[in-house]
């Protein structure tokens, strides 16, 4: 079983719509959590950290809930520069022990 | 404003050659660190360094080597490549208080 597992979509969303998706992990002693973009042949960028009481950043809201251990985003009002794939990252506090998942394709439509 | 650098960007090699991907940052991060993402499997670590003269082995460090002889520098070295090494590998460098990763480019590999 992966550690970080994330559906990889692609979810193709309208333009102006609200997508969600999850990331579940599988050590509760996972400390920190991310969330990146990474677009289309390009490197990952840092979108948010995930804060324990949930976080909004503009459209994006991220959520955790440790007792089912799954991360969440969302994204309200979509844009077409939305499109990305949006990488799950998980770190036990040890430099050996940051995880990736391997990314939920968001595809905005007009 | 360089962040993390990266070259080449891409780099075509026969099995069994060698070759250095070289990784500079311009931040001041103690902590570098080395991925390969290939299809569906995200990320994967190869190796990382926690300041000058450190290194440790990541998930995936079988075939690569590390040095990282100043604060700027990690290159990866492949000692002998292989057809499965084929893959995009991007260089990290850490804000430490933060945990923020920040990525160069990526070199994009392929083994033949």
């Amino acid at each position: 079983r992966k550690e970080v597992e994330q559906d990889p979509g692609p979810f193709n969303v309208p333009e102006g719509a609200t997508v969600a998706f999850n990331c579940t992990y599988s050590n509760s002693a996972s400390q920190s959590f991310f969330w990146y973009r990474q677009d289309c042949r390009k490197e990952p960028k840092l979108l948010m950290s995930v804060y324990s009481s949930g976080n909004e950043d503009g459209r994006f809201t991220a959520q955790l809930n440790r007792a089912s251990q799954y991360i969440s985003l969302l994204i309200r009002d979509s844009k077409l520069s939305d499109s990305a794939t949006y990488l799950c990252v998980v770190n036990l506090n040890s430099w050996g022990k940051l995880q990736f998942g391997a990314g939920t394709q968001v595809v905005v439509t007009p | 404003n360089a962040g993390v650098t990266q070259t080449p960007k891409f780099q075509v090699l026969k099995t069994g050659q060698s070759m250095t991907l070289q990784c500079a940052q311009d931040m001041n991060h103690e902590y570098m660190s080395w991925y390969r993402q290939d299809p569906g499997m995200g990320l994967r670590l190869i190796h990382y360094s926690v300041g000058a003269g450190i290194t440790d082995q990541g998930e995936v460090p079988n075939g690569y080597n590390v040095s990282r002889s100043t604060t700027e520098d990690f290159p990866l070295r492949l000692l002998s490549a292989a057809p499965s090494q084929t893959s995009v590998y991007f260089c990290a460098s850490t804000d430490r208080a933060a945990y923020e990763q920040y990525f160069g480019p990526g070199t994009r590999l392929t083994v033949t």
